[in-house]
This record gives C-alpha cells, structure tokens and sequence, in this order.
C-alpha cells in the first residue's frame, strides 16, 4: 500500500492550460509538502502545509495553487501553464515539523511536460 | 553562497569500490544532516540520518558530519550495482524546521 500517492504520473499538455495533480497519504502525518524537482535534478520547496495551513510559501508564481482539504490530501492547481514549468512534482509528508528523527516521506513524483 | 553545495558527479565506480560522496553547506547552526536515495524514475528515500557531529554507520553505509569544517559526507563500502542512484545531501536547520534544503545530487553508477 503506497504511503504517499500522486497522480497523475506523467502529464503532458499546452502552454496556457490549467491542470491539477493530487496527492494523498495514508501515514497518518500532519505535514505535507510539495517539491518541483528542474531538469538539472535541483530539489526545491514550493509549499507545506501543517495541519491543511499553509506555513511555507516559497517564492513561487501565483499560477500555482495549493489546496489541502483535509490534513491527508494536498493537491497542486496550476493555472496558465508555461514552458518553464516542465519539471518533476514530488508530494511528501512528515510526522510534524522536521527534526528530532522525523523523517519526509517522497510520493514517485508527477512528470509534468508542457509543449 | 548556496545553502548546501553537491558534486553533481557524474561518479563511476567498479563493484567492490568504496564510494565517498559529499557536500559542503554555509551555516554553521545547522543541526539535521540526511543523505537520500533516488533511483530513476523515482521519489527520493531517506537512507541516513545524522544530528550534529560525528559519525552514523548503517550496513555499508557510513555517513559523517563535520561542523567545524561544515562539510558531510556518505561512504559506501562495498559498492553494489543496486547502489547506482542519485544521492542527494539534505540539511533542516533545526528542530521544528518544515524547511528540508537539499543539494543537486551526484549521480553514481557502480560498473559489475
């Protein structure tokens, strides 16, 4: 049973369409995460969430949308799609907080590929 | 300066060898130092897991934090072709922290 579960897998669409992927987890974990991972394998925070609040905005694009509707599930809404965008999302979620043994659990990530 | 800086390799080793990866990082109150795993195609798996100094063996699997230096490390001994994986350096500044920096990764190959 997968713990941290994306869909969909692959993607591939057009500039300037909005698509969604959604995450779940069955850890019982209160935080998640979403992480953009570029061509060159760069590993980046975009939001987590504690809880379904929203604690870490990084700087990314209004275009991108989080949505937690409950403390299991964390989707990524993505309006106006750009080419810059094609990249790998990986969903992840946490006990709590970093730190003190709490380790981040990885979904197999979401290839996005915008043509 | 970056947070956390990796050799992104790419490193080539024959079966046997014993594999040193590292990563230097800038601040030195740093606390939490892991190493993942990610094969292709794949998420990223915590494989070590190391709180300030000193060393944590796991297996064949060694990994080292030195603060004074800010420099850490990950030996693998007795490398596998199963061991041929990105490995990416991972810091959370401290206890509490949701913010998990991670370095670009170094892809390894181990040659049968």
């Amino acid at each position: 049973d997968t713990a941290v579960s994306q869909t969909p897998k692959y993607l591939v669409t057009q500039m300037g369409n909005d698509k969604s992927i959604k995450c779940e987890q069955n850890l019982g974990h209160d935080t998640m995460y979403w992480y953009k991972q570029d061509s060159k394998k760069f590993l980046k925070i975009m939001f987590s969430y504690n809880n379904k609040e929203l604690i870490i905005n990084e700087t990314v694009p209004n275009r991108f949308s989080p949505k937690s509707p409950d403390k299991a599930h964390l989707n990524l809404h993505i309006n106006s799609l750009e080419l810059g965008d094609s990249a790998v999302y990986f969903c992840a979620s946490s006990p709590q907080a970093g730190g003190s043994g709490n380790t981040i659990y990885f979904g197999e990530g979401s290839w996005l590929t915008v043509v | 300066q970056k947070e956390v800086e990796q050799d992104p390799g790419p490193l080539s080793v024959p079966e046997g060898a014993i594999v040193s990866l590292n990563c230097t990082y800038s601040n030195s109150a740093f606390q939490y130092f892991m190493w993942y795993r990610q094969y292709s195609r794949k998420g990223p798996e915590l494989l070590m897991y190391t709180y300030s100094s000193g060393n944590k063996e796991d297996g064949r699997f060694t990994a080292q934090v030195d603060k004074s230096s800010k420099y850490i490390s990950l030996f693998i001994r007795d490398s596998q072709p199963s061991d041929s994986a990105t490995y990416l350096c991972a810091i959370l500044p401290r206890a509490g922290s949701y913010q998990l920096t991670f370095g670009k990764g170094t892809k390894l190959s181990v040659i049968p």
